[in-house]
């Protein structure tokens, strides 16, 4: 158990529609960066945040959107669904290594986001 | 660009036998360089990484990693493998996080690993 949770485990949604995954970071953890795994594509990058800031942006489609609350936790919304938005979706958390600003990320289970 | 190479995209091997996965990497500067494990249905659990110092490092449930500069590599090796050991295996660089520089990580597209009996 890595300590980061995921919600939903499973999303079933249909096309056009718009969906919310949550992402509670390790506890002290100050990062939490979302990633999508796809068969086509392989795991990607899509945006990280740091203490309620956005720090970097990956390939997210302007469809989605994401956000940190005080409370650290995050939510990744997608909106206007296409049938390839079908996914694995990973939120991971880390906390900087001290002087060398170095991450360690551990992952959370994952939503499985089905399209139809 | 950073980018991160996988070469073998599935790979059998008996139970008891020694383990040998391929990880070639494009960096500009010091990688930071990860693998990372994944059971069917499950998340991505950290086996091991390297950040600086000894080449030869040692991670979780027997497996290790021999970092080469010279090479670009990071190869996983564990020498006696487990039927439980099946999974799909990924590596990853990162980047060193200093201010609003990037801290995620780029990943390679796996291999997967069957064992036989």
């Amino acid at each position: 158990d890595s300590g980061v949770t995921q919600t939903p485990k499973h999303l079933i949604t249909a096309t056009g529609q718009r969906v919310t995954l949550r992402c509670s970071p390790r506890s002290g953890d100050l990062s939490v960066y979302w990633y999508q795994q796809s068969l086509d594509q392989g795991l990607q990058f899509l945006i990280h945040y740091y203490n309620g800031e956005e720090r970097a942006k990956g390939n997210i489609l302007e469809r989605f959107s994401a956000q940190q609350f005080p409370d650290l936790h995050s939510e990744l919304n997608l909106s206007s669904l296409e049938l390839g938005d079908s996914a694995l979706y990973f939120c991971a958390s880390s906390g900087t290594n001290g002087a060398s600003g170095i991450d360690t990320q551990y992952f959370g289970p994952g939503t499985r986001l089905t399209v139809l | 660009a950073q980018s991160v190479t996988q070469p073998d995209i599935h790979i059998t091997v008996s139970e008891g036998a020694s383990l040998e996965l391929r990880c070639n990497y494009s960096y500009g500067a010091t990688p930071y360089l990860f693998w990372y494990v994944q059971s069917p249905g499950q998340g991505l659990q950290l086996l091991l990484k390297y950040f600086s110092g000894d080449t030869l490092v040692q991670g979780i449930k027997g497996f290790e990693a021999e970092f080469k500069r010279s090479q670009s590599s990071f190869n996983l090796r564990k020498p006696s493998v487990h039927w439980s050991d099946a999974a799909e295996y990924f590596c990853a660089v990162g980047a060193a996080y200093y201010g609003g520089s990037q801290g995620n990580l780029i990943f390679g597209k796996g291999t997967k690993l069957s064992v036989k009996p």
